[in-house]
């Protein structure tokens, strides 16, 4: 099946500080990727919908110079979170469209990111 | 706008038992996709099975299957032979598929806390 790696799994930082989080799709391209925040006990809130070498589309409300995301190439997309608060402490998931396996449009998932702002 | 919800929080069933998630949505589109995640502690997301609105035939996956009522809107899961490993989080999804081809984000409902026991 097709797989989604990210990096790092756990982060702390500093509040104020940025910090990058990678999202690669390590045997397909992928075309499309989506980046979530998911709460304890909560669904998954889409943040943004990013397609290789275009601007990212931000969900409304999600302020887009505090999560930057960048997807420069077919398998590698970025979330940077920029002056972190400990409100941005969270767990991010990405996820990757594209063709693989013949399944297209079919979201595969990343194992998520805990980043927790101190 | 497409919207999901699935009305039982937490569900039990013991080892072994049959227990069925249920899940209603709302659009206005013909041509979608309805999925059903697993989400267990390790927070990884897993497909379990998907189903599309033109297949009439309900899908199956070994031990888990759903009921597509279409015209009803409704997508539940039924989960027979209940495992341990089974205990997860379960969330329904909906995907539009545009007439360009293109797929739109999935839209979560709130999900469903199933625990299975001894």
């Amino acid at each position: 099946g097709a797989v989604v790696s990210q990096h790092p799994s756990w982060v702390i930082c500093k509040s104020g500080t940025s910090v990058k989080i990678e999202c690669r799709s390590l045997d397909f391209q992928a075309t499309t990727m989506f980046w979530y925040r998911q709460f304890p006990k909560q669904s998954l809130m889409l943040m943004a919908t990013s397609n290789e070498g275009s601007k990212a589309t931000y969900e409304q409300g999600v302020e887009k110079d505090k999560f930057l995301i960048n997807h420069a190439s077919l398998t590698l997309s970025t979330l940077t979170v920029t002056s972190a608060h400990p409100e941005d402490s969270s767990f991010y998931i990405c996820s990757g469209v594209g063709l693989a396996g013949g399944r297209l449009y079919e979201q595969y998932f990343g194992p998520g990111t805990r980043l927790t702002v101190t | 706008a497409q919207t999901v919800t699935q009305s039982q929080p937490e569900m039990s069933v013991q080892e072994a038992e049959t227990v069925t998630l249920s899940c209603t949505y709302d659009t206005s589109e013909n041509n979608y996709y309805l999925f059903w995640y697993k989400q267990p502690p390790s927070r990884q997301m897993i497909l379990v099975i998907r189903q599309e609105a033109y297949k009439q035939q309900n899908a199956t996956e070994n031990r888990f299957s759903v009921n597509f009522q279409k015209a009803a809107k409704s997508f539940s899961l039924k989960i027979s032979d209940s495992q341990l490993g089974d205990t997860a989080m379960y969330f329904c999804a909906f995907m539009t598929l545009y007439s360009t081809g293109t797929a739109s984000k999935l839209t979560f409902g709130t999900g469903t806390r199933l625990q299975v026991t001894l």
